[in-house]
């Protein structure tokens, strides 16, 4: 089993709808969580971390599920230029090693 | 913005060469990181290093090696390239806050390598 899972997808949604991401992680000592964005031959860019009592950033909200290992992404009004890439980032230890682990993504398609 | 470059951008070269990506990064962060990533795949951490003088390899075998003498410069490199080395590579960075060593991961815009 991956140490982070991500359904890859591929998502394909219209404009304005609302879409949620999943990932699982199998460390349940894990204390740090984030979500990063990429675009097709570009590098992540972090979009937003990922708090114990769920964080809202615009039209994007994060939560994290610890009794279920899980960490979530909603999107409301998706726009075209959501379109991308949607990594998941877990730290693997609970002490100060740092190593962040990604998931493979999960590939957002926003349809006009 | 982050601050943390990385040249060359694209590099085409023929088998056997050594070649070295250079990154560096203007922020003194302490932490530095390489991962490489194939098209439409995970990104897979080959090296870090907690400051000068440290380095550890990461989870992902490589046959690269790094090098950290100085806080802002991660240079890595290959001694003979070969084709199973094409491959993105992305060096990063973060700061320890608050004696934390897991914040977010500032990435500089890669080196896409190519060996003939």
């Amino acid at each position: 089993r991956k140490e982070v899972e991500q359904d890859p997808g591929p998502f394909n949604v219209p404009e304005g709808a609302t879409v949620a991401f999943n990932c699982t992680y199998s460390n349940s000592a894990s204390q740090s969580f984030f979500w990063y964005r990429q675009d097709c031959r570009k590098e992540p860019k972090l979009l937003m971390s990922v708090y114990s009592s769920g964080n809202e950033d615009g039209r994007f909200t994060a939560q994290l599920n610890r009794a279920s290992q899980y960490i979530s992404l909603l999107i409301r009004d998706s726009k075209l230029s959501d379109s991308a890439t949607y990594l998941c980032v877990v730290n693997m230890r609970p002490s100060n090693t740092g190593k962040l682990i990604f998931g493979q993504g999960t590939t957002l398609q926003v349809k006009p | 913005e982050a601050d943390i470059y990385q040249t060359p951008r694209y590099l085409v070269i023929g088998t056997g060469k050594k070649i070295t990506l250079e990154c560096s990064q203007t922020m003194g962060h302490d932490k530095m990181y390489w991962y490489q990533q194939d098209p439409g795949m995970e990104l897979h951490l080959i090296h870090y290093s907690y400051g000068v003088n440290s380095t550890e390899k990461g989870d992902l075998s490589s046959e690269s090696t790094v090098s950290r003498i100085r806080t802002e410069h991660f240079p890595l490199t290959l001694e003979s390239a070969r084709p199973s080395h094409t491959s993105q590579y992305l060096c990063a960075s973060s700061e320890v806050v608050g004696g934390s060593y897991n914040s977010p991961l500032h990435f500089g815009n890669g080196t896409r390598l190519t060996v003939t």
